[in-house]
């Protein structure tokens, strides 16, 4: 079974606070996925990456960052936490498929509070 | 450009009703891939189905239902008999072309004991 983790379920931090999301996957998954998700408008895409150090924007880049510099782990980086990035975060991944075939795998989410 | 609508927020059954979830896509493409996932109250998107765009035929897993319908772009999913388990947000998404999914903004369905 394909396997997505995120290194906290719940976190907590302060405005201003530069904020990493980890998350791991271990099926050598090509590409993985960064949303988040708010209530009414369903999942944004933050950033993506298609290879080991490929990133691409997603509809909401703005205020955030990824790394990844080995294939099965991709990190979100809130430079400055700002209330506003309150939210539900979720990580995916998704084999490399012909004309987009197959499904993403989701991690269990992360919500995250920015006080 | 891609979209997908759910037009219902939120539903409430009664156990054992009948529900449909509706989903309306748009796109360019002539070969896509519709999906529908799953999330419970703990948080983590659970696959459902996937649909290519060139197979219409109506699938049916136990309880659940796909009616795929590319004359009116739209990809709905029945319950048939609900339960309380199936209390949770329900995602339709759309694949084009390219590697990213479009997500409607989900459909809350509660079933009530």
């Amino acid at each position: 079974d394909v396997k997505v983790t995120q290194s906290s379920r719940y976190l907590v931090k302060r405005t201003g606070e530069k904020v990493f999301l980890e998350c791991v996957q271990d099926m050598d998954h090509e590409n993985m996925f960064w949303y988040r998700q708010d209530p009414g408008l369903g999942l944004r895409l933050i950033y993506f990456s298609y290879d080991v150090k490929m990133k691409e924007k997603g509809d909401i880049p703005e205020g955030y960052s990824v790394s990844r510099e080995k294939k099965e782990r991709f990190s979100l980086i809130l430079e400055s936490a700002s209330t506003n990035q309150t939210s539900m975060y979720l990580c995916a991944s998704r084999p490399l498929g012909d004309r987009g075939r197959y499904e993403q795998y989701f991690g269990p989410g992360t919500r995250l509070t920015v006080t | 450009a891609q979209k997908v609508t759910q037009a219902q927020t939120e539903i409430s059954v009664v156990e054992k009703e009948d529900v449909t979830l509706d989903c309306v896509y748009e796109t360019r493409d002539t070969t896509y891939y519709l999906f529908w996932y799953k999330q419970p109250p703990s948080g983590e998107l659970v696959f459902l189905i996937r649909r290519n765009s060139f197979d219409e035929q109506n699938e049916i897993s136990g309880r659940y239902s796909w009616n795929f319908q590319k004359s009116t772009s739209s990809f709905n999913f029945t319950i048939t008999a609900s339960q309380v388990v199936d209390s949770a947000v329900y995602f339709c998404a759309l694949s084009g072309y390219g590697q990213n999914f479009v997500f409607g903004p989900g459909t809350r369905l509660s079933v009530l004991p």
